[in-house]
């Protein structure tokens, strides 16, 4: 029944090693988006796709890339993660943008060593 | 970047016991309100998505009130149960795709 489905739910990773994040989901929504969420801090958008295009937001910075190859799946790569990346990292989906209700998944909590 | 406030942070109440919490935007090229319920371990779930002045929404004890003229929104629950306790998450979508949280409201009902 799991409709966002993130991967893996806990993340290790080594300050400066590459890692990405996997979600994928079950409901053929057209707009996936990846959130940040840092202890006590409300979830900051840091990218969405609409179907391919993809929107940046304009503060996220240069170190977080998103790939959406197809409906299905969306994929957050930290290239070099710092200290300051370990957070809960959330995606979810929904059927359009604007007034459409976003569905989540249960995040990755990504710990940086 | 905006600033979508939550108030309380926090808050306790005996089962049975009514309470609301307040949800502040700002309300300039406001296009819609989003409320969510977010349980510890569980991933958060929309409970109501309002765009209009005045609009009132209701989902069995839990209902929610928006004015984006002076932007905020109440969340209501009405005889709270235990299984009510999670955070309580709003979010503001203005025009050109920018999407807000606050830093919720963490609620406990106390059997």
């Amino acid at each position: 029944d799991a409709m966002v489905i993130q991967n893996p739910r806990y993340q290790v990773t080594q300050f400066g090693k590459p890692v990405t994040l996997s979600c994928s989901q079950t409901l053929n929504h057209n707009v996936m988006y990846w959130y940040q969420q840092k202890s006590s801090q409300a979830p900051k958008l840091l990218f969405h796709y609409y179907d391919k295009d993809f929107n940046n937001e304009a503060d996220t910075p240069d170190n977080f890339q998103s790939r959406r190859p197809n409906t299905s799946f969306c994929f957050l790569d930290i290239r070099s993660p710092g200290l300051g990346d370990a957070a809960m990292y959330l995606c979810a989906t929904s059927r359009g943008e604007g007034r459409d209700e976003q569905f989540f998944g249960p995040g990755t909590r990504l710990t940086v060593l | 970047i905006l600033n979508v406030e939550q108030s309380p942070q926090s808050l306790h109440v005996q089962e049975g016991d009514s309470t609301n919490f307040t949800c502040s935007f700002p309300s300039s090229n406001f296009y819609a309100l989003h409320w969510y319920r977010w349980e510890t371990a569980k991933s958060p779930e929309a409970l109501f998505v309002m765009t209009l002045n005045g609009d009132e929404k209701k989902k069995g004890r839990i209902s929610a009130t928006l004015n984006t003229k002076e932007g905020y929104s109440y969340l209501y629950i009405k005889g709270s149960q235990p299984e009510d306790s999670a955070t309580y998450l709003c979010a503001s979508r203005y025009t050109g795709n920018q999407f807000y949280f606050g830093t919720g409201t963490s609620l406990t009902v106390i059997p």
